[in-house]
């Protein structure tokens, strides 16, 4: 079945301890990126990836790492997680570009105490 | 930079009613447009897209046409039913390779 896997789905940690939140997608897909979702704003882009070993920042990429070594993965790392990166995380993918139909993960739901 | 703005929620309506969600955009060059749904608990899927203006983008009985005159991209359904209840986004998606998304509109749809 073709789909995006995110992994952890819940997770409540504590401020400062480094966090990775995978994604990988089975589609071969070349685009990747990462948005986060809070009320009344919709979705952020934080980063997104053209391809293998390629990454730029989206909208809100302050506090955010990532990585593509691998075409299929996409991990979003939180080095020192703050309150206000509380949030819900989706990951999604598409064929070549953001203008192709973007499949999303089901998401992480963060909580920094 | 570009923006989308689309009409606030909640919205709420009775089953087999008209459901309009103005959307509305501002770009730079001639983006492609999408209206994607977000089902309680899950993750955003692609409802329908147009690329170029004057396109109807059309999925599950909801359309939408790009509307460059107006820069409006309104999303239409003729008879909602409860499993319509979601919550919808409008975005666009430019010459910079960002996707960018309105704020979302919740509709439930009542028996």
């Amino acid at each position: 079945e073709a789909q995006v896997t995110q992994n952890p789905r819940y997770l409540i940690t504590v401020t400062g301890k480094k966090l990775t939140v995978t994604c990988s997608q089975n589609m071969n897909h070349e685009y990747m990126s990462w948005y986060r979702q809070d009320p009344g704003l919709g979705l952020r882009q934080i980063y997104y990836s053209m391809n293998v070993e390629v990454t730029d920042k989206g909208d809100v990429p302050e506090g955010y790492k990532v990585s593509r070594k691998e075409k299929r993965n996409f991990p979003l790392i939180l080095e020192s997680p703050s309150p206000n990166q509380t949030s819900l995380y989706f990951c999604a993918s598409s064929l070549s570009s953001d203008t192709d139909t973007q499949y999303f993960g089901p998401g992480t739901r963060l909580t920094v105490l | 930079g570009d923006s989308v703005t689309q009409m606030e929620g909640p919205v709420t309506l009775s089953e087999e009613a008209f459901l309009t969600i103005n959307c509305t955009y501002t770009a730079t060059g001639y983006p492609s447009l999408f209206w994607y749904v977000q089902y309680p608990g899950e993750g955003l899927q692609l409802l329908l897209k147009a690329t170029k203006a004057d396109d109807k983008g059309s999925n599950k009985g909801f359309e939408a046409t790009y509307r460059k005159e107006t820069t409006s991209f309104h999303l239409e359904k003729g008879s909602v039913q409860v499993s319509d209840s979601a919550v919808y986004f409008c975005a666009l998606s430019d010459l910079d390779y960002k996707l960018s998304f309105g704020a979302g509109t919740t509709v439930t749809v009542r028996a």
